[in-house]
């Protein structure tokens, strides 16, 4: 039982190049969401998904886009890498109403 | 985005001594959650809180959820060095899937 798995652990972009971050969690769990993490803000939600299927915004999700095809899986993608989006990226998932459990993150920096 | 109110910022102790640190929000919360989080790894969940009132204890951790449901509060009896991290806390209001984060506290143990 893995919990929640993130890849990449690390990534250097350039200004305008794009990629995916991909969280997988072994849970069961209907709920995945997507924050990132910024000196002194504390954890701010990007994206999140009740279900399969489904998105909603948070509350910092321009420059972002998500997609859960499978209940395991949450993708979040940068189509156009910006410098403003240095930072930790962490994925969580929780059961209804539940806790939520963390992956161990992704460090982007953007040059 | 709204935010919590932790405090302190940091921290400075002795090893063995306790500590206490507490959140506070201007809105009211149906459920706390308190997370430790160890340097380039995803927070922990130490402890979840889900009425007002209630006291409850993880090891050397114990944590109360405000009567107001305004606040909370951890504290850590006896620390030890691995007690060193940031420490955070969370609140989500009923029906809703968000938790909102505090900005951490961090403490550092002076063995």
């Amino acid at each position: 039982n893995a919990g929640v798995t993130q890849t990449p652990k690390f990534r250097v972009l350039k200004t305008g190049q794009s990629m995916t971050l991909l969280c997988a969690q072994d849970m069961n769990h209907e709920y995945m969401y997507w924050y990132r993490q910024d000196p002194g803000m504390g954890l701010r939600l990007i994206h999140y998904s009740v279900g399969e299927g489904t998105t909603a915004k948070g509350e910092v999700p321009d420059g972002y886009n998500v997609s859960r095809l499978k209940k395991q899986n949450f993708l979040l993608g940068l189509e156009s890498a910006a410098p403003s989006q240095t930072s930790v990226y962490f994925c969580a998932s929780s059961s209804q109403g539940g806790e939520q459990f963390f992956g161990p993150g992704t460090r982007l920096t953007v040059l | 985005g709204q935010q919590l109110n932790q405090s302190p910022q940091s921290m400075f102790i002795q090893e063995g001594e306790d500590v206490s640190m507490n959140c506070t929000s201007s809105s009211i919360f149906n459920t706390w959650l308190w997370y430790k989080q160890d340097p380039g790894e995803g927070p922990v969940l130490l402890i979840a809180l889900y009425k007002a009132g209630e006291l409850t204890s993880n090891g050397r951790l114990t944590a109360q959820f405000g009567i107001t449901r305004k606040d909370s509060f951890l504290n850590i009896s006896a620390s030890i060095p691995s007690d060193v991290g940031i420490y955070f806390c969370a609140g989500a209001t009923s029906g809703t899937y968000k938790y909102i984060f505090g900005t951490g506290t961090r403490l550092k143990v002076l063995a």
